[in-house]
Order: structure tokens, then sequence, then C-alpha cells
């Protein structure tokens, strides 16, 4: 079945660039997103991209597509405390739009 | 746009009785409706698939007649937990999909729900 891998844990300083990455396996994955979850909370769709894009640019996330490698990645720019939350990857393939979910990514944002 | 809401935020209740939550798209009109699971500190376990008319799609360990979903409507989708016990107790979050409008199989989710059962 399908398989997504993220690193558990990032630190980093208030105003630095943030990168969170993550691994799938389906190589029939069709959209790739992002979702941040803040304490106590539910998910909130911060961006997604298509199998067939490398690169999406929104404000300060930017999101690379390796199809090659299945690596994907998200890039927090001027990282803020309040992006302090944790980060899941996610994909969608060929059953229909059932979303597979990373274990997701805490990220801890220092001043 | 593209907002979920779910009912209520918060609930404890006593072993046996059973709970109901509310999952409504408030702005589209969504045909799938996905119900998950989420551990403490653990990634969301999607439990099924909901449909608007038809019979839920469980996933495998899920027990359906324990936890029944109802898809009355375009816009609401009910989860009840039967007779819970407290290793129901979790975070249960519900998400709606916004595919015709958009093209795509983008999921937006609700706020979840806290049940905690003693």
């Amino acid at each position: 079945g399908e398989d997504v891998e993220q690193s558990l844990f990032l630190s980093v300083r208030e105003g630095d660039s943030s990168v969170i990455n993550c691994t799938y396996t389906d190589s029939s994955s069709t959209y790739l997103y992002w979702y941040k979850q803040e304490p106590g909370a539910g998910l909130q769709l911060l961006t997604y991209i298509f199998s067939n894009m490398d690169m999406k640019q929104d404000q300060r996330l930017t999101v690379l597509l390796n199809k090659k490698d299945k690596h994907l990645s998200l890039r927090i720019a001027d990282t803020q405390t309040g992006d302090s939350a944790i980060y899941f990857c996610a994909e969608s393939g060929t059953a229909g739009n059932k979303l597979t979910f990373g274990g997701g990514t805490r990220v801890l944002v220092k001043p | 746009g593209a907002v979920v809401s779910q009912h209520p935020s918060r609930v404890i209740c006593k072993s046996g009785t059973s709970v109901k939550i509310e999952c409504r798209s408030l702005d589209f009109q969504a045909t799938t409706m996905f119900w998950y699971r989420q551990f403490p500190k653990q990634s969301l376990m999607l439990m099924a698939t909901s449909n608007e008319g038809s019979k839920a799609t469980y996933e495998q360990g899920v027990e359906k007649d324990k936890f029944l979903i109802n898809h009355a409507s375009l816009t609401l989708s009910t989860l009840t937990v039967t007779s819970a016990h407290p290793e129901d107790s979790s975070f249960y979050i519900c998400s709606a999909s916004l595919s015709v409008l958009r093209g795509t199989d983008t999921q937006y989710f609700g706020p979840g729900t806290r049940l905690t059962v003693l």
C-alpha cells in the first residue's frame, strides 16, 4: 500500500526559513498536499501541487516536487512564531480521492 | 470559502452511551465526506468514506456497527459512536471533498471533536 514519511521534528529560529521534507512511495500519486494543524484544532490546507508540476509558490510557501525521487518539500520563508504547528503531507493516488497522510512534522519556532 | 464545521467540539460521556458528531460543509456541497480518527501525537487514520445517499465505505479494521455513518444531504454527515467505551476516546475529524467546482480532490477539514469516554 501507499506509504508517506516525514521527519518528526524541526526547530527553527524566527525569521529563518524552514524546510519540511516528505517522501512517498505511490508513483501514481495525483495530488500532493501540505496541511497545518495547530494544537486541538483540525487541519488547515496550506497548499497542494499536481504531480505534473515541479514547483509551486504561494506567498511565503514554496512547494518542491521531485517526482523521480518521490520527494516533496515545503519551504516556509521568514518563519514566524505563529508557524509553530504540526505539518502533514498527504497524497491522493488512484484510490479515488482518499488521502494518505504522513506522520506529521512538529515545527517549533524559537524567538 | 470551503468551510467545514463540526459539532460538538468537545464531548464527555459515560461508558455505554452513544454519541453523535455532526459534520457540515457550510458554503459548498460535498458529495464525499471523510471521517478520521487521531490519537495524541499521531497522524490521522481514515475510518470511512461517506457518499451522499449511499452506504459508507469503511476502512479495514473499523467496525461499521460501532461507528455509524449517515450522509443524509450534500452538506451534512454524522458519525455516531455507539456504546462508547474509554478506548473510543479520541479526536475525530471530518473532511469534505470539494471536487465538482474546482476539479481537484481537495479535502477541507473540520475543526475536530474531542471525545472523552469515562
